[in-house]
């Protein structure tokens, strides 16, 4: 069964700062993986979807990358900002139903 | 929250009280989903349907029933079998079949009176 593990649990930065959260999985046969959002009592926001074929994913001043053959992805946040603060979460996909979710990583951009 | 609503947003239950969590979609999918998320924990699998008047048990189905009479809509039961059933629930949707993006609600955050 797919293990999705996020390290660390939480990170706290400050603003202006870049950085990267993880993401790995034991499965290398993923469909896809997803980068999601969660604000405290919300619902999960997409963010970045990539497929098994691509490398990476951009938009604004995120960007996604996939590297199946080592069971890793990571979120890249440029210049870090207070409203970034949220749960990260990410999930794959490795068949129709079989989603996996990451415990997330709880990141603090401190002013 | 992408044309999922859930309702409601808070939710007491008494104990041997049957509560159900009601879950609209109007983005046509075809897949949705029940998670429940504890503090700390990730997102677990309760129950999940493919099709109209179709549905299978996740996870964590114990305690819990569902049905799906209608695409739109994918209500779920907290039974009064659910002992621990102080959570948030979330519902979520998925278009296509599998490899497309995933679409969660608001949630709803359930607790014991």
């Amino acid at each position: 069964k797919q293990e999705v593990t996020q390290i660390p649990a939480a990170l706290s930065v400050p603003e202006g700062e870049n950085l990267v959260l993880n993401c790995s999985f034991t499965d290398s046969a993923i469909y896809n993986l997803q980068w999601f959002r969660q604000d405290p009592g919300k619902g999960l926001t997409s963010l970045l979807l990539i497929q098994s074929s691509q490398r990476e994913q951009t938009s604004g001043r995120l960007n996604a990358s996939l590297d199946k053959s080592s069971g890793r992805s990571t979120l890249y946040i440029a210049a870090s900002q207070p409203g970034d603060s949220a749960t990260y979460l990410c999930y794959t996909e490795t068949g129709a139903n079989n989603l996996f979710f990451g415990t997330g990583t709880r990141l603090t951009v401190i002013p | 929250d992408g044309g999922i609503t859930q309702s409601p947003k808070y939710l007491f239950r008494k104990e041997g009280q049957n509560v159900t969590l009601s879950c609209e979609q109007n983005l046509n999918h075809d897949a949705m989903y029940w998670y429940r998320q504890d503090p700390g924990q990730g997102l677990r699998l309760i129950y999940y349907s493919q099709i109209v008047n179709d549905f299978q048990k996740g996870d964590i189905a114990e305690g819990y029933s569902v049905s799906r009479e209608k695409k739109e809509s994918f209500p779920l039961t907290v039974t009064s079998a659910q002992k621990n059933p102080t959570a948030f629930y979330l519902c979520a949707t998925q278009g296509g079949g599998a490899n497309e993006k995933l679409f969660f609600g608001s949630g709803t955050q359930l607790s014991v009176l």
